[in-house]
Order: C-alpha cells, then structure tokens, then sequence
C-alpha cells in the first residue's frame, strides 16, 4: 500500500504570492491533518479534515485555507505569503476520525523568498 | 491547553548503549494518547512507540520501552542497543482521547546523535 504522498516537495515563491500544497493519503484513509515545521516554532497544528469537513483549526492566521475532496485528498493554500511562512508543512493521515495511528507524508519544503 | 516540553534539545550517545529521552506534559485530562515520533535526517516523520494513558503497563516495541509516569506527567523513551539508524530527531507527542479530534501537539524535540 502506497504512503502518505505530498506534491510539490520543494517549493520557492517570493512574498505576497499564493500556494497550494497537496496531500493524497494512504488509501482508504479519511482523515487528513496539517501541521507546520520551523526551527522557531516547531511543530504546529494547521487544520484537519474528515470526510470533506474541517473538524478543528489551529492558531494561524485566515491567509492558511485547506480543503478536503471526496477521495480524501487534500489541499492547503496560503494566500498572500510572508517570510516567516518558510517551512516544512507536513501532511498526516489516519484511517478514521478517531485514529491514534497517524502516518506522515515527506512534506513539502516552502521557501519564501 | 495541554502542553509538551522536552527539556534535551540533543543528546549524544555511544553505539550499542542505551539512551533516554525526557519529556514532560500538562493536561487536565484523565484519558490521552502520547506518543513518541522519529524523523531521521530524510524528513519522513515516524511514528515509534504510543502509550495509553488509562493503561498502566509500559509500552515496549522491540528496543524502544517507555517509562510512563500518570503522576507526574512524565514519558520518557528509553533506547536500547543504540545504532546509527536511531540518530534522528525525537518528539513527544500528546493526544486527546475520544473521536473529537486527531490532533497531534508535540515537543520541541531532542536531536540524538548515535556515534560508532
């Protein structure tokens, strides 16, 4: 079975740009999370959907969109990009909406230049 | 709001000894999943050991164990038998139990470095 996949792996863009990263989970998984990596911050919560829906949100500013489709793929957008928004987002999925088992994708490394 | 604190931010340690990594949480929670996650110099984050915080016994996969205290809100990973392919960065994670969220809050993490 195939893992979690995320498109582009590397990425470089310049301020006040837009972006959009995707995820394909492992199939037959329905729940899909974001977090975001940085040497300051860690790692954070982004967002995370099951079945099409956004179940929770963490603490970034409304310029983080995501969405999920029907085949459980998901895609996350960041509108209007600022420097501090280089780093390695991660995409992780589970197979159901109560699954500790998450399973990572590569990630996709955003530089903001 | 729960919170994860690893206090190593690295730690070196010989090949073939063994090897714990620290890390403390806070929650008002009675029930909760902690985990500890690998993610080696490829980036691809693993996940290595998780402990039921409702089950008492210690959580061991092969020669990585757990040392959970519910006390004290203490989960250390023990390694033993250290070997080059453990050298990665290390993070704590915590989890809420129940279908409400899967949401993962992690560590700072610890940097281990297995020298031959």
């Amino acid at each position: 079975k195939a893992g979690v996949t995320q498109t582009p792996r590397y990425l470089i863009k310049t301020r006040g740009q837009q972006v959009t990263l995707s995820c394909s989970p492992i199939s037959g998984h329905r729940s899909v999370s974001w977090y975001q990596q940085t040497p300051g911050q860690g790692l954070q919560f982004l967002f995370e959907y099951f079945s099409e829906t956004q179940r929770n949100k963490g603490n970034f500013p409304g310029r983080f969109s995501g969405r999920q489709f029907s085949n459980s793929r998901s895609e996350m957008n960041v509108s209007t990009l600022e420097l501090g928004d280089s780093a390695l987002y991660l995409c992780a999925s589970s197979l159901s909406a109560d699954s500790y088992e998450q399973y990572f994708g590569p990630g996709t490394r955003l530089t903001v230049t | 709001a729960q919170t994860v604190t690893q206090s190593q931010p690295e730690m070196s340690v010989q090949e073939a000894e063994t090897v714990t990594l620290s890390c403390t949480y806070d929650t008002s929670e009675n029930n909760y999943y902690l985990f500890w996650y690998k993610q080696p110099p490829s980036r691809q984050m693993i996940l290595v050991i998780r402990q039921e915080a409702y089950k008492q016994q210690n959580a061991t996969e092969n020669r990585f164990s757990v040392n959970f205290q519910k006390a004290a809100k203490s989960f250390s990973l023990k390694i033993s038998d250290s070997q080059l392919g453990d050298t990665a960065m290390y993070f704590c994670a915590f989890r809420s139990y129940g279908g409400a969220t899967n949401k993962l809050i992690f560590g700072t993490g610890t940097l281990l470095a297995v020298q031959p």
